[in-house]
């Protein structure tokens, strides 16, 4: 089955800062990566996600990159602001199984002001 | 609005009883998930169903099974609870079709906390 790795498990940025988590598969059949954001006291909610066939994504402060090569991809917030704090979760679908998501260990991420 | 709710935040329970834990989506998703979240381990499938009475083992089924007799309705079911099952569970739900948007993706519910004394 699919194995997603994510690093780091805890970041603090500065408030303006950056803020990059990165993930690695290991089923190279895998092709669609979403990442997820979970809020305390609440469930994930999607934030953006990429396709294999698309090297990069954007949503305003957001970003996803995609190596399929390297079987790695990122997340990338500018300008962090305090309610960008959360913990984010990568994922992956491998194509045997449309509908099962194999998520990373998560990163809990604080913004301080 | 989407909304995947489950029937509690907090539960408490002995070792040994039997819980149940409820989950209701009002978006006519035929795909739902459970999951447990655990610090440093992330979301892990433990049960997943695609259908009314259809259902497929997740990467962590032992200790658990589960019921789908309606599309809304998904239940946990922990058949004699121990300390190691003490987790966050979180519902989800999705749709299937290629014209879902986004596709698959999956809507959560709050989590249900549950101790097991």
């Amino acid at each position: 089955g699919e194995n997603v790795e994510q690093h780091p498990s805890t970041l603090s940025v500065q408030e303006g800062d950056s803020a990059v988590i990165k993930c690695t598969y290991s089923d190279s059949a895998s092709n669609y990566f979403p990442w997820y954001k979970q809020e305390l006291g609440k469930g994930p909610q999607l934030i953006i996600d990429i396709r294999s066939n698309v090297g990069e994504k954007k949503d305003q402060r957001i970003a996803v990159t995609l190596n399929k090569t390297a079987k790695h991809f990122s997340l990338h917030i500018t300008e962090t602001q305090p309610e960008d704090s959360a913990v984010y979760f990568c994922a992956a679908i491998p194509r045997s199984n449309d509908y099962k998501l194999s998520f990373g260990a998560g990163t809990t991420v604080t913004v301080r002001a | 609005d989407v909304k995947v709710t489950q029937s509690s935040r907090y539960l408490v329970k002995r070792t040994g009883e039997k819980v149940f834990l409820e989950c209701v989506q009002d978006m006519d998703h035929e795909n739902m998930f459970w999951y447990r979240q655990d610090p440093g381990l992330g979301l892990r499938l433990i049960y997943f169903s695609y259908d009314v009475k259809m259902k497929e083992k997740g990467d962590i089924p032992e200790g658990y099974s589960v019921s789908r007799e309606k599309k809304e309705r998904f239940s946990l079911i922990l058949e004699s609870a121990s300390t190691n099952q003490t987790s966050m569970y979180l519902c989800a739900s999705s749709s299937p079709h290629l014209l879902a948007a986004p596709w698959n993706e999956q809507f959560f519910g709050p989590g249900t906390r549950l101790t097991v004394l």
